[in-house]
């Protein structure tokens, strides 16, 4: 079936850039998510790209998408304490109904 | 507009006993889905609903677990005779349109099983 592998922690500190990398195995991905959530939290979604798309910027986030190695990368710039959290790709496509199938989240610890 | 609303936010039950999990959607929103996260785990699809009509259910357990979205009221899902396993974060998102839209969740309900 279709899955969405994330790497579980990343480290940075407090005004470098955070990338976090996705990658999925559905071809026929449609729409891939990243979520931002915040313990004891719901899931906020951050931003969205479709899959004919390779980049999407908004502020301070970019997101790039590599449709041939089906590779997904969140960048934040200026990476603040309030980033840190755990942040999840997500992908949905017509298989299956256009089901949301989420990575296991990678934590994103910020230093000051 | 206030966003998806469940409640209760943290729910404790002995094994045995019953769960109920309330999930109000988004003003304007006719489609909700429930998500189970387990700890140090993504979330998983369980259920898609309509008003009144199940979509799709490939994600839920085949026993105990049900859910409902009446006419009137808030989508319920429901676990019968919980077990120590099913602890876990029950998620509920909705959308507008269908699946083809974005989801907006809610802030979950733990649910703790002794």
């Amino acid at each position: 079936g279709e899955d969405v592998e994330q790497s579980l922690f990343l480290s940075v500190r407090e005004g470098d850039s955070s990338v976090i990398n996705c990658t999925y195995t559905d071809s026929s991905s449609t729409y891939l998510y990243w979520y931002k959530q915040e313990p004891g939290a719901g899931l906020q979604l951050l931003t969205y790209i479709f899959s004919n798309m390779d980049m999407k910027q908004d502020q301070r986030l970019t997101v790039l998408l590599n449709k041939k190695d089906k590779h997904l990368s969140l960048r934040i710039a200026d990476t603040q304490t309030g980033d840190s959290a755990i942040y999840f790709c997500a992908e949905s496509s017509n298989t299956g109904g256009f089901k949301t199938i989420f990575g296991a989240g990678t934590r994103l610890f910020v230093k000051a | 507009n206030a966003g998806v609303m469940q409640n209760p936010r943290h729910l404790v039950r002995r094994r045995g006993q019953e769960a109920r999990l309330r999930c109000s959607p988004m003003k304007g929103h006719s489609h909700v889905y429930w998500y189970r996260q387990l700890p140090e785990e993504g979330l998983k699809f369980m259920v898609y609903l309509q008003k009144e009509n199940i979509i799709d259910e490939s994600g839920m357990p085949k026993e105990r677990f049900s859910a409902e979205f009446p006419k009137e009221g808030p989508s319920i899902l429901r676990i019968q005779q919980v077990v120590r396993g099913d602890s876990a974060a029950y998620f509920c998102a909705s959308s507008p349109a269908g699946p083809r839209d974005t989801q907006y969740f809610g802030p979950g309900t733990r649910l703790t099983v002794l």
